[in-house]
């Protein structure tokens, strides 16, 4: 599984675009990247995956450069309920084991 | 609704009274997977089932026993709990076949005190 690297916090504003990039330079041809949020006390929630380019849904996008050793999770216009821990995970569609980093602690203020 | 249920919520034991967690998914999913998460260290996992009487260890299974006898359950079992056990403790399930098994629903943890 590819190691992670990303920032171990970030502060904003609400209402500004928040950018967290997540280093991963040993990502294998069949890995993929996924985004999970965490709240605190609650369980982590899957937000976003992709491969390659760019992916977006309702929560979040996440640009991929071509050669896929970085990724970055892009929240527009956050809100105070956006402050969490996200973290940055890569591997094969299917496995058997997620390996979760320490994640980026988010802080946002009103 | 599709959903991760852990019981208990909240747990406060003493040292080697013998406790199960439940975890129960309603999503016919064919993975589940325990982890727990200790300030600093992040989550790591514990066990984890690919499916019904199919488990094996993860990270840190010391202390723990898992079984998986019916599809949707997936109890996580400490025979004789001590104190560096005390943990948040979260159950988490997905798609093996046919989907990303990174797209893993959570439930809503398990507070686990030992004293």
């Amino acid at each position: 599984l590819a190691k992670t690297t990303q920032p171990i916090s970030m502060d904003s504003y609400e209402g500004q675009e928040v950018n967290i990039t997540c280093s991963h330079n040993n990502i294998a041809t069949n890995d993929y990247i996924t985004w999970y949020q965490q709240f605190p006390s609650q369980g982590p929630r899957f937000i976003i995956q992709g491969y390659k380019t760019k992916v977006t849904n309702e929560v979040a996008s996440l640009f991929i450069p071509a050669d896929r050793k970085s990724s970055t999770l892009s929240l527009p216009r956050v809100s105070l309920s956006d402050t969490a821990v996200y973290y940055c995970l890569v591997g094969p569609l299917s496995t058997d084991k997620l390996i979760f980093g320490t994640g980026t602690r988010l802080q946002v203020f009103p | 609704e599709a959903q991760v249920t852990q019981n208990p919520r909240y747990l406060i034991t003493v040292t080697g009274k013998k406790l199960t967690v439940t975890c129960s998914q309603n999503m016919n999913h064919e993975y589940m997977s325990w982890y727990r998460q200790d300030p600093g260290l992040g989550l790591r996992q514990i066990y984890y089932s690919m499916n019904v009487e199919v488990t094996d260890k993860g990270d840190v299974p010391e202390g723990y026993k898992v079984s998986r006898k019916e599809k949707r359950n997936f109890p996580l079992i400490l025979e004789s709990p001590s104190p560096n056990q005390t943990s948040l403790y979260f159950c988490a399930s997905s798609f093996q076949w046919g989907g990303s098994s990174y797209e893993q629903y959570f439930g809503p943890g398990t507070r686990l005190t030992v004293t």
